[in-house]
C-alpha cells in the first residue's frame, strides 16, 4: 500500500523566504506526483504534475523536484508572499487512483 | 476555464438517511472520481469510474455507496444509510484521458455533516 509522507506538517516563514516542502513515497511505481494547494474549507488546487519520466516542473515561482527511484519530491516556492499561506499537499498516482499526504501547513508573515 | 462543479456546497442530513452528491466534471473528460476528507485526515480515495462503469474502490467504498453517471453531464454519488462517521468533505474530480498520467482536477467539494 502506497504510503505518502510531508515534512514538516507545519512550516512558518517570513515574507520573501524561499520555502521548502518535502514528500516522500513508500512505492516508487507511480505514474506521476501532484502538488495541490488547499486553502481552509477549501477544495485542491492543483499546482503542479510531474510526469514519472520527468525530474522536474516549473510554474511561476514554483518548482517542483521528483526522484522516483528515493521515492522523494521537493516543491519550492520562491520569494514567499502572504498570500501562499495554505495547506500544500502531494499525491502520488498508482493505478489510477491518487494516494494523499497529510500536507504541510505554511504560514507566510507579513 | 473549464472546472468541476458540486452541489451541494453543504449538506445536513440525519443518520440512517440517503443522500445523493452531484459533481458536474470538465466537459470532455473521460475519467471521474470522488475522494474524501475527514476534518483533520488525509485525503482519501473513493472510486473511480470509466466508460460507465467502476474502475477502481478503495474499501471504504462499502455497499453503502454507489455511483453513477445518469446522463451526459452528472456524476453522482449516492450514500444509501448515511453514519456518523460519514461526516466530511466529498471531493468530486475528473481527468482528461483515458489514462492515469493525467492531471486530476478536482471540485470545490460538497461538505456532508450527519446528525
Amino acid at each position: 500500500k502506497q504510503e505518502v509522507t510531508q515534512i514538516p506538517a507545519a512550516l512558518s516563514v517570513p515574507e520573501g523566504e524561499n520555502l521548502v516542502l518535502n514528500c516522500s513515497f513508500t512505492d516508487s511505481a507511480i505514474y506521476n506526483l501532484q502538488w495541490f494547494r488547499q486553502d481552509p474549507g477549501k477544495g485542491l488546487t492543483s499546482l503542479l504534475l510531474i510526469q514519472s519520466s520527468q525530474r522536474e516542473q516549473t510554474s511561476g515561482r514554483l518548482n517542483a523536484s521528483l526522484d522516483k527511484s528515493s521515492g522523494r519530491s521537493t516543491l519550492y516556492i520562491a520569494a514567499s508572499q502572504p498570500g501562499d499561506s495554505a495547506t500544500y499537499l502531494c499525491a502520488v498516482i498508482n493505478d489510477y487512483k491518487l494516494s494523499f499526504g497529510a500536507g504541510t501547513t505554511v504560514t507566510v508573515r507579513a | 476555464e473549464p472546472e468541476v462543479t458540486q452541489t451541494p456546497s453543504h449538506q445536513v442530513t440525519q443518520m440512517g438517511q440517503e443522500v445523493i452528491l452531484r459533481c458536474v466534471p470538465i466537459s470532455n473528460h473521460l475519467y471521474f472520481y470522488w475522494y474524501r476528507q475527514i476534518l483533520g485526515q488525509k485525503v482519501e480515495f473513493l472510486v473511480s469510474f470509466y466508460n460507465n462503469e467502476i474502475s477502481e474502490k478503495s474499501e471504504i467504498f462499502d455497499d453503502q455507496f454507489s455511483v453513477e453517471r445518469p446522463d451526459g453531464s452528472n456524476f453522482t454519488l449516492k450514500i444509501r444509510s448515511t453514519k456518523l462517521e460519514d461526516s466530511a468533505m466529498y471531493f468530486c474530480a475528473s481527468s482528461a484521458l483515458a489514462g492515469p498520467s493525467y492531471e486530476q482536477y478536482f471540485g470545490p467539494g460538497t461538505r456532508l455533516t450527519v446528525t
